[in-house]
């Protein structure tokens, strides 16, 4: 029940867009998304609920396709700072629940 | 704001050893989640707690044992160590909620090396 991410890693200049999607083949109850650099903790972007919703974080944005059970995350205009692992995390049934997390997108930006 | 703290931050340990992970949650998080991440994997669910009750249970192995305190810190102890234990492991925590589901903040980890 581990979720996919696509792609395994994205190479970007500076200024330039990205998305990553994580897809589940069981229904899911939310989506967590995390960025992790190298040694360090995963730091929290947000969250999305079941019932299909978009949130934003300055110019890193998600959404939540229920009927696709696929979640992506907008990465816009992208800084140096983006660069990291980022992981999507899952809750199936309910939430307060361990997360599941994908294998990870590795994001490179270049100047 | 204060963070999930956990100590020590780095151990190195012989194999057959033990040792003790400690965390601190954030003030009024009442859950406590534990993941341990390998090189260039994912972070893998060990076991969580909720009010100093053990909740779920992910992969964690029989030598390995965890409690939370009535203070809501929490204890990894990890018995007989393995070459493959060596990892990182971070304790997360949150505020149960009953409305939907809350955040898991993450510690910055300890990196244990089993040699």
């Amino acid at each position: 029940q581990q979720p996919v991410q696509s792609p395994q890693a994205v190479i970007l200049r500076e200024g330039e867009d990205a998305v990553i999607n994580c897809s589940s083949s069981k229904a899911l109850y939310s989506v967590h998304w995390y960025r992790q650099k190298h040694g360090e903790a995963p730091v929290f972007l947000m969250i999305l609920l079941k019932g299909g919703e978009q949130k934003g974080h300055e110019k890193i944005s998600a959404s939540f396709n229920e009927k696709k059970q696929q979640s992506s995350l907008y990465l816009t205009a992208s800084q140096l700072s983006y660069s990291g692992t980022y992981f999507c995390g899952t809750e199936i049934d309910s939430g307060n629940t361990p997360l599941v997390f994908g294998k990870g997108t590795r994001l490179s930006v270049i100047a | 704001a204060a963070g999930v703290i956990q100590s020590p931050r780095h151990l190195i340990k012989e194999k057959r050893e033990t040792a003790t992970l400690k965390c601190y949650p954030i003030p009024r998080h009442d859950t406590v989640y534990w993941y341990q991440q390998g090189p260039g994997q994912d972070p893998q669910f060990l076991i969580s707690f909720y009010e100093k009750m053990q909740s779920d249970k992910g992969s964690i192995p029989d030598r390995f044992s965890a409690q939370q305190f009535s203070d809501y810190h929490s204890e990894l102890n990890m018995s007989s160590l393995e070459l493959g234990d060596s990892a990182l492991y971070f304790c997360a925590s949150s505020a149960w909620t009953s409305a939907y589901t809350d955040t898991q903040y993450f510690g910055p980890g300890t990196r244990l090396t089993v040699l």
